[in-house]
């Protein structure tokens, strides 16, 4: 059974950047397209990008444009995402989600979740 | 790009059924989606994918009290025999494949009665 494991709660400052991680075991990683989503407190599922490791290019919501990086380690069936410049609006839970199946396109697969609180 | 548009909240009593509506744009009526249903410190929940031909994927564990349908440009999630563990946040999704873009609606917050 596939599991993403993410890397644990970070607390950052304003105008600084993290990297959370997503690790996928148990599955087949890297034909299969992987997205980072997020939850602001009392709000909804926000869609930040994703991408398919085989081939290496991400794509990104408009929103997120010049301030997100995803990117994929085959080697580790690791994915990543930056975010810089961080702002307090970004305090949110991030989750990784994968495919249930190759062009599935459906997140059925879930990361437990990164509390990324940003508070100077 | 699909926009998916849910009701922000719903109620209905334990024990009853409530049915769920999660409405696509116009342009994208045809789009298949997904339903799940975040976990406050846990992995969201999976639910379904409820296919145009009638077959539905369904998510570990998802018991066969929830089923998905669709009229039109509406999708549905119907939650029978509805139960206390039934009170929480439902989100649709979908994608543009072209362009591998995700998409989720706002999320209704049900409450059991």
């Amino acid at each position: 059974q596939l599991q993403l494991v993410q890397s644990g709660a970070e607390v950052k400052k304003p105008g600084s950047s993290v990297t959370v991680s997503c690790k996928a075991s148990g599955g087949t990683f890297s034909n299969y397209a992987t997205s980072w989503v997020r939850q602001a407190p009392g709000q909804g599922l926000e869609w930040m990008g994703g991408i398919i490791p085989i081939f290496g290019t991400a794509n990104h919501a408009q929103k997120f444009q010049g301030r997100v990086t995803i990117t994929a380690d085959e080697s580790t069936s690791t994915v990543y995402m930056d975010l810089n410049n961080l702002r307090s609006e970004d305090t949110a839970v991030y989750y990784c989600a994968r495919e249930t199946t190759v062009n599935s396109w459906d997140a059925g697969y879930w990361g437990q979740g990164t509390l990324v609180t940003v508070s100077s | 790009q699909p926009v998916l548009t849910q009701s922000s909240s719903a109620s209905a009593s334990l024990g009853s059924s409530v049915k769920l509506t999660c409405t696509l744009s116009c342009g994208h009526i045809s789009y298949i989606i997904a339903w799940h249903q975040p976990q406050p410190g846990k992995a969201p929940r999976y639910l379904m994918k409820p296919e145009g031909s009638g077959s539905c994927t369904k998510g570990s564990g998802v018991p066969d009290r929830l089923s998905g349908s669709r009229s039109g440009a509406d999708r549905y999630l119907t939650i029978s025999n509805l139960q206390s563990e039934g009170e929480a946040d439902y989100y649709c999704e979908t994608w543009d494949s072209k362009i591998q873009d995700w998409v989720f609606g706002g999320g209704t917050k049900l409450t059991v009665l």
